[in-house]
């Protein structure tokens, strides 16, 4: 089955403890994106990936570090969260975001990771 | 950056019931989709629709590029058709701006 996979889920964790959030997809596709969302406000990106080794950042990138060293994964680590970075995040990924024409830039989303940082 | 408005916020309807979600935009845009989040908080793609008129059962969007809004139908609606829905638009460099979403929820 064609997915975009998440761990974990669900995580509480403490202010200052490295965690980082999996995501890894099975469709070949190139664009990789992380999102985090809070009440009232929609989705805010975080940081994509059009490729391999090529990574940028979003519209909330601090806070956040990404890494794509294979096509499949693109985790996302906290190097030390602190109590703001509770939301829940999402990963998505697209077969290009630039072929428009062809719908191939339609996001397919995990799950989603709530995280509460105590 | 472009602005993305999402009407209304909050909407209550009973079932069987038709509505209209929209979403409006402040500057041109090469990409528009909307996407459902179900209340287990999965989030679905219904359109991709940059301009034109797409239906898919029950549902349909039209996208009015040149006057920079679109809007969601959903006709005889159901109790699964709860939760919130987003448009999210890409003005340039391939990123989607998203709108703070509409909250719909449907009564047996």
């Amino acid at each position: 089955e064609a997915q975009v996979t998440q761990n974990p889920r669900y995580l509480i964790t403490v202010t200052g403890k490295k965690l980082t959030v999996t995501c890894s997809q099975n469709m070949n596709h190139e664009y990789m994106s992380w999102y985090r969302q809070d009440p009232g406000l929609g989705l805010r990106q975080i940081y994509y990936s059009m490729n391999v080794e090529v990574t940028d950042k979003g519209d909330v990138p601090e806070g956040y570090k990404v890494s794509r060293k294979e096509k499949r994964n693109f985790p996302l680590i906290l190097e030390s969260p602190s109590p703001n970075q509770t939301s829940l995040y999402f990963c998505a990924s697209s077969l290009s975001p630039w072929d428009r024409v062809r719908g191939a830039n339609v996001l397919t989303f995990g799950a989603g990771s709530r995280l509460t940082v105590l | 950056g472009i602005q993305v408005e999402q009407s209304p916020p909050d909407l209550i309807l009973q079932e069987g019931a038709n509505s209209t979600l929209r979403c409006n935009f402040s500057d041109s845009v090469n990409n528009l989709q909307w996407f459902h989040q179900n209340p287990w908080g999965q989030l679905i793609n219904l359109f991709y629709i940059p301009s034109g008129t797409k239906q898919n059962g029950r549902l349909s969007a039209t996208t009015v590029a040149t006057e920079r809004y679109s809007l969601l139908y959903i006709s005889s609606s159901q109790t699964t058709d709860s939760g919130v829905y987003f448009c999210a638009v890409e003005h340039s460099n391939y990123q989607l701006i998203w709108g703070a979403g509409t909250k719909l929820i449907i009564k047996p």
